[in-house]
């Protein structure tokens, strides 16, 4: 399996609080990116990185943030979580040349 | 833009038949790639076949095997002999932009009925 690892697993905040999740990798992969799930939707691009330091926006980046200061990990930052933020959150990783994308395991991200 | 559409929400087979989950996807562009993914409730995504649009083979991975038909846009999954554990939602997706982004469609729930 691909060395990948989102942190937390599960999240319970408040609405207005900020949170940030973690996406580590350890296959020095090129290409990191957000996509969060939700049901009747599938899988929708946050935002992505195809470098340190290079990120661009995704389908539905409103009300996300994130920053890649090194290879191996990648943050999403909700400045100020909203209900409507409730959703399944999936780190993905890919790298030039590759022909598939490897998925971490999910943080389920509860926004009461 | 890119979409991705699987018109079945949800579909059902019984062990050891066979069923096809459909996909249809909208693009420009003449070189890219189409993937199939599982999504047990795990929650894990599984990759189970890809496929190069400029193939004109179909992919075939075990029991999993795809009906890629590029001038009609389509890109369905044949699973044979069925069984309980390919109970899951199936995504399609497609791979595009020198970035490798993915777009997805909304999923298809597969029952597998004993």
């Amino acid at each position: 399996d691909a060395g990948i690892t989102q942190s937390p697993r599960h999240k319970v905040t408040e609405t207005g609080t900020p949170v940030t999740l973690r996406c580590h990798q350890t296959e020095n992969h090129r290409y990191m990116y957000w996509y969060r799930q939700d049901p009747g939707h599938g899988l929708r691009l946050i935002h992505y990185s195809y470098g340190v330091k290079d990120t661009d926006k995704g389908e539905v980046s409103d009300g996300y943030s994130v920053s890649r200061s090194k290879t191996e990990d990648f943050l999403l930052t909700l400045e100020s979580a909203t209900s409507s933020q409730t959703s399944v959150y999936f780190c993905a990783i890919s790298d030039q040349g590759a022909t598939e994308a490897f998925f971490g395991q999910g943080t389920r991200l509860t926004v009461v | 833009a890119q979409t991705v559409t699987q018109s079945q929400p949800e579909m059902s087979v019984q062990e050891a038949e066979t069923v096809t989950l459909s996909c249809t996807y909208d693009t420009s562009e003449s070189d890219y790639y189409l993937f199939w993914y599982k999504q047990p409730p795990s929650r894990q995504m599984i990759l189970v076949i890809r496929q190069e649009a400029y193939k004109q083979q179909n992919a075939t991975e075990n029991r999993f095997s795809v009906n890629f038909q590029k001038a009609a846009k389509s890109f369905s999954l044949k699973i044979s002999d069925s069984q309980l554990g390919d109970a899951a939602m199936y995504f399609c997706a497609y791979r595009w932009g020198s970035n490798y982004k993915l777009t997805f469609g909304k999923g298809t729930l597969l029952t597998v009925n004993p």
